[in-house]
């Protein structure tokens, strides 16, 4: 079993829906769980990161952690068409020494 | 700043040819990260550095493999001799020095898309 596991798409919903990306883990010693967003033949790009369970805001984006069941999520509300890339998830279990481990990705298109 | 550069944007090359992927990190940047990713593995992290020094080089896939950082501007990834399952886009990342915890920001270049025939 993979450490990291994600669905890579492609995920197309219409301009204004609700997107939900989500990742599966199975080491249960990560402890900070982050998000990606990757453009087309770019480089990937922090959007967000949490620590333990629960929510964390930032405008349009909720990131969701639940550590009972090794699961996480990215919800995007509102959403537009420059949305449109892939996102991957990423995690790390406790400091600057441990290597991020990355999501395969999930491409999303946002169809306007 | 410009940004993590890196070149060539593009590589296409032969089996068994050596290759040279160059990585200038942003100033001021004392942690650089060589990536590869592949649709079929993702971003995996090869090696990194911290004031030009090799800290963590266990996803480095094989000895044809090697990087080096000579000065805190520039970075090198060679594989010689280089093979298709090597084809991939290799990116380099850097980051600021250990102030912002756990979670640092890894600016990533634009990547270097290697193709081996």
């Amino acid at each position: 079993q993979k450490e990291v596991e994600q669905d890579p798409g492609p995920l197309s919903v219409p301009e204004g829906a609700i997107v939900s990306l989500n990742c599966t883990y199975s080491n249960s010693a990560f402890q900070y769980f982050m998000w990606y967003r990757q453009y087309s033949r770019k480089g990937p790009e922090l959007l967000m990161y949490t620590y333990s369970s629960g929510n964390k805001e930032d405008g349009r984006f909720t990131a969701q952690v639940d550590k009972s069941s090794k699961y996480i999520s990215l919800f995007i509300r509102d959403s537009q068409p420059s949305d449109s890339a892939t996102y991957l998830c990423a995690m790390r279990i406790m400091n600057r020494d441990d290597k991020i481990i990355f999501g395969k990705g999930t491409r999303l298109h946002i169809l306007p | 700043d410009a940004g993590v550069i890196q070149s060539p944007r593009h590589e296409v090359t032969e089996m068994g040819q050596e290759v040279t992927l160059r990585c200038k990190p942003i100033s001021g940047h004392d942690y650089l990260f060589w990536y590869r990713q592949t649709m079929m593995r993702g971003l995996e992290l090869l090696i990194y550095f911290n004031n030009n020094v090799p800290i963590d080089d266990s996803g480095m896939p094989e000895d044809r493999f090697s990087a080096k950082m000579p000065n805190a501007s520039f970075s090198t990834l060679k594989i010689q001799p280089s093979e298709p399952r090597d084809s991939a886009v290799y990116f380099c990342a850097s980051s600021l020095p250990n102030i912002q915890g756990p979670i640092e920001t890894q600016y990533f270049g634009p990547g270097t898309r290697l193709l081996v025939l």
